[in-house]
């Protein structure tokens, strides 16, 4: 079955809120990554984030090995954030699982 | 100005025939892969390759081959092209082992096999 499934598979936001993102996997792992990707576009690292809690701005990331769990967290939601977020697990730095995806939208 | 030159970025190819995928990485990784996103499924991980040497392949069929000329160069081969070939092709890249794993991609190439 899947071994990486993340949830909500969509989302839509007013401008401003903020949402919680959530990856869980079914495999150990030790590399972790969160994506951001444009309809058609490429991805874009958002965190690399294998344990722990990690923030960067608007963003935090926390991913608990043990419960094979990792979450990504936006705070104060802007329009320009809409697009799909990704999560990918592996092993010494080779992503072979990524889940489907969370669509996120945030409107005026 | 992007970093990992994929080309070309649109293709179309009939049924049966051959295209080759570019992919040109200037962050001086050492490793190297190939994804495959479609329609339906999440983005599937086909190859890896460290210092030009092959490191784990989970694409079934040998219709796809990859091809590393030089150490920043990691080209996709895709023989006898089925209409399920249709996909965006990313190719990425990374430092090796022993660093913070991240991963770089580039813009895709979009293959349409009719």
């Amino acid at each position: 079955g899947q071994q990486v499934q993340q949830s909500p598979t969509s989302l839509v936001l007013q401008e401003g809120e903020n949402a919680e993102l959530q990856c869980n996997f079914s495999t150990s792992l030790n590399s972790m990554q969160w994506f951001y990707q444009r309809p058609g576009g490429s991805l874009i690292s958002v965190f690399y984030n294998p344990s722990g809690t990690k923030q960067s701005g608007r963003l935090t990331s926390t991913t608990v090995i043990k419960e094979r769990r990792s979450s990504l967290h936006i705070s104060s939601s802007q329009i320009t954030d809409s697009g799909t977020y990704l999560c990918a697990i592996g092993n010494s730095g080779t992503y072979q699982r990524f889940g489907t995806g969370t669509k996120l939208q945030v409107v005026p | 100005d992007p970093k990992i030159i994929q080309k070309p970025k649109y293709l179309v190819a009939v049924t049966g025939s051959e295209k080759i995928l570019i992919c040109e990485q200037y962050l001086g990784h050492n490793a190297m892969y190939w994804y495959r996103q479609s329609a339906k499924k999440p983005l599937e991980f086909m190859f890896s390759y460290s210092y030009q040497k092959l490191m784990d392949n989970q694409t079934a069929s040998s219709r796809f081959q990859p091809q590393s000329s030089k150490k920043n160069h990691l080209d996709l081969q895709i023989t006898a092209l089925k209409p399920d070939d249709s996909a965006t092709y990313f190719c990425a890249s990374s430092q090796e082992k022993g660093n913070t794993g991240q991963l770089y991609f580039g813009e895709g190439s979009k293959l349409t096999v009719l």
